[in-house]
């Protein structure tokens, strides 16, 4: 029922490492957002997806971060030769149209060591 | 490009206290406001909003009046209560079909008895 599930809830990797983070959204809503939020700081935006395709990844740092929603439902976030500079909570929300109200998870936090 | 500036917290207030947080924006056009409310450990959830200039969004004894001459959407609320201690986010949707939010850095709230 429910609402915008992430997994894992807690992630430790070890620099260099490469992680994925998983987003199942709302059933039935088109658009999702990827956001990350550091320490003391408000969530800043990576890239939204409306149906399968990235409509906007102008948020994304560097190459090392990818993100995909193949079929249009779950979307993972991927991150490569991860830096200590990484380390936040990822969040992820969805919305029924890409101009309506977003939910959010409760986020994935990145420890990378 | 567009920003939010919130005041910095903690905040810190008596139960039934008055409650002011700050907010102000800078954005081309005419962009949708929000303010988002994070309770220890769980995820951000939206707490009002206005999508024009002059309207008054409001929810939970809270309030914010949209004022494009000010560009500004302070958070209000007349009496506190020791369950409105949380991490306050102010934000925006720029106009025009942009979706992504911008947020402020976040404003922690305590309240106590």
């Amino acid at each position: 029922g429910a609402g915008v599930s992430q997994t894992p809830s807690n992630k430790v990797t070890e620099k260099g490492k490469y992680v994925e983070l998983r987003c199942d959204p709302i059933s039935g809503h088109t658009a999702l957002y990827w956001y990350r939020q550091s320490l003391g700081q408000g969530p800043e935006f990576l890239i939204y997806f409306q149906g399968t395709g990235a409509a906007d990844d102008s948020g994304l740092p560097n190459d090392r971060f990818f993100a995909v929603r193949p079929e249009g439902s779950v979307s993972t976030l991927k991150i490569q030769r991860t830096e200590r500079g990484d380390s936040a909570v990822y969040l992820c929300a969805s919305s029924p149209e890409g101009n309506t109200e977003a939910f959010f998870g409760q986020g994935t936090r990145l420890t990378v060591v | 490009g567009n920003s939010v500036t919130q005041m910095e917290g903690p905040v810190t207030l008596s139960e039934e206290a008055f409650l002011t947080i700050n907010c102000t924006y800078t954005a081309t056009g005419y962009p949708s406001l929000f303010w988002y409310v994070q309770y220890p450990g769980e995820g951000l959830q939206l707490l009002l909003k206005a999508t024009k200039a002059d309207d008054k969004g409001s929810n939970k004894g809270f309030e914010a009046t949209y004022r494009k001459e000010t560009t500004s959407f302070h958070l209000e609320k007349g009496s506190v209560q020791v369950s409105d201690s949380a991490v306050y986010f102010c934000a925006l949707r720029g106009s025009g079909g942009y979706n992504k939010l911008i947020f402020g850095a976040g404003t922690r709230l305590a309240v106590h008895p």
